[in-house]
C-alpha cells in the first residue's frame, strides 16, 4: 500500500540556518510527490511538488527532489525564516490517477530569532 | 476570489451524537474531498466527491457519510460520535476534467471534539 515516513519533529532551528526534513515513501510505480505546510489557524496550502523521478520541486527558497532510487523527496532550504515556522507534511498521490493524498505525520518548524 | 470555506470552526459534541460540517469549494472547482487530521497525525483521506457522487472512499466506517450539492458544496456527516472522532476535519476541493490529478487546494478546517 501507499505511505509516508517523515522526520519526527519537532525541529527548532535559528534564523538562516541550513533545513532539512527527511520524507521517504512506499508506493507502486511512479507516485507524485508533494510538501504541503501548516502555518497555525490555517488550511494545507501546496509547497511544492514533483510528478517524475529526478524533478526538483521548488518554492519560496525550498526545495525537494524526487529520488526513486532511495524513494526519497526530502525537503531543503538554505536560510530559514522566523515566518517559516509551521508544521509541514511530505504526501503522495498515487499512479492510479485517484486523486486522494496520503500524508506523513508532519514536522512542526520553529525558527528563533 | 474565497478560497475553500468551511464552517463551522469549531465544534463540541458528545459521544452518540451525530454532526455534520460543511464545505464550500474555491470558485470553479467542482470535486471536494474530506480528510480527518487526528492530533500530532497527518490528514487521512476519508471520501471524495463528484457529481453528487462519492467517487472514492477511504478506510473509514459507515457512520462517516457525505454529500454533495448541485453547487459543489458538500456536507460530512458522522454518526454515533466516539471519542476518537474528535480531530480536525478538512475539506479540499479541485477543478475540473473530474478532479482527477489537479491540485488540491483546502480549507482551514473544522475542530470537532467529542466529549
Amino acid at each position: 500500500g501507499n505511505s509516508v515516513t517523515q522526520m519526527e519533529g519537532p525541529v527548532t532551528l535559528s534564523e538562516e540556518a541550513f533545513l532539512t526534513i527527511n520524507c521517504t515513501y512506499t508506493a507502486t510505480g511512479y507516485p507524485s510527490l508533494f510538501w504541503y505546510v501548516q502555518y497555525p489557524g490555517e488550511g494545507l496550502q501546496l509547497l511544492l511538488k514533483a510528478t517524475k523521478a529526478d524533478d526538483k520541486g521548488s518554492n519560496k527558497g525550498f526545495e525537494a527532489t524526487y529520488r526513486k532510487e532511495t524513494t526519497s523527496f526530502h525537503l531543503e532550504k538554505g536560510s530559514v525564516q522566523v515566518s517559516d515556522s509551521a508544521v509541514y507534511f511530505c504526501a503522495l498521490r498515487d499512479q492510479t490517477g485517484a486523486n486522494n493524498l496520503f500524508f506523513g505525520t508532519g514536522t512542526r518548524l520553529t525558527v528563533i530569532p | 476570489d474565497a478560497g475553500v470555506t468551511q464552517s463551522p470552526t469549531h465544534l463540541i459534541k458528545t459521544r452518540g451524537q451525530q454532526v455534520t460540517l460543511r464545505c464550500s469549494p474555491k470558485s470553479g472547482h467542482d470535486t471536494v474531498s474530506w480528510y480527518q487530521q487526528a492530533l500530532g497525525q497527518g490528514p487521512q483521506f476519508i471520501f471524495q466527491y463528484y457529481e453528487e457522487e462519492e467517487r472514492q472512499r477511504g478506510n473509514f466506517p459507515d457512520r462517516f457519510s457525505g454529500h454533495q450539492f448541485p453547487n459543489y458544496s458538500s456536507e460530512l456527516n458522522v454518526n454515533a460520535l466516539l471519542l476518537g472522532d474528535s480531530a480536525l476535519y478538512l475539506c479540499a476541493s479541485s477543478p475540473g476534467l473530474k478532479g482527477r490529478r489537479n491540485e488540491q487546494f483546502f480549507g482551514p478546517g473544522t475542530r470537532l471534539t467529542v466529549l
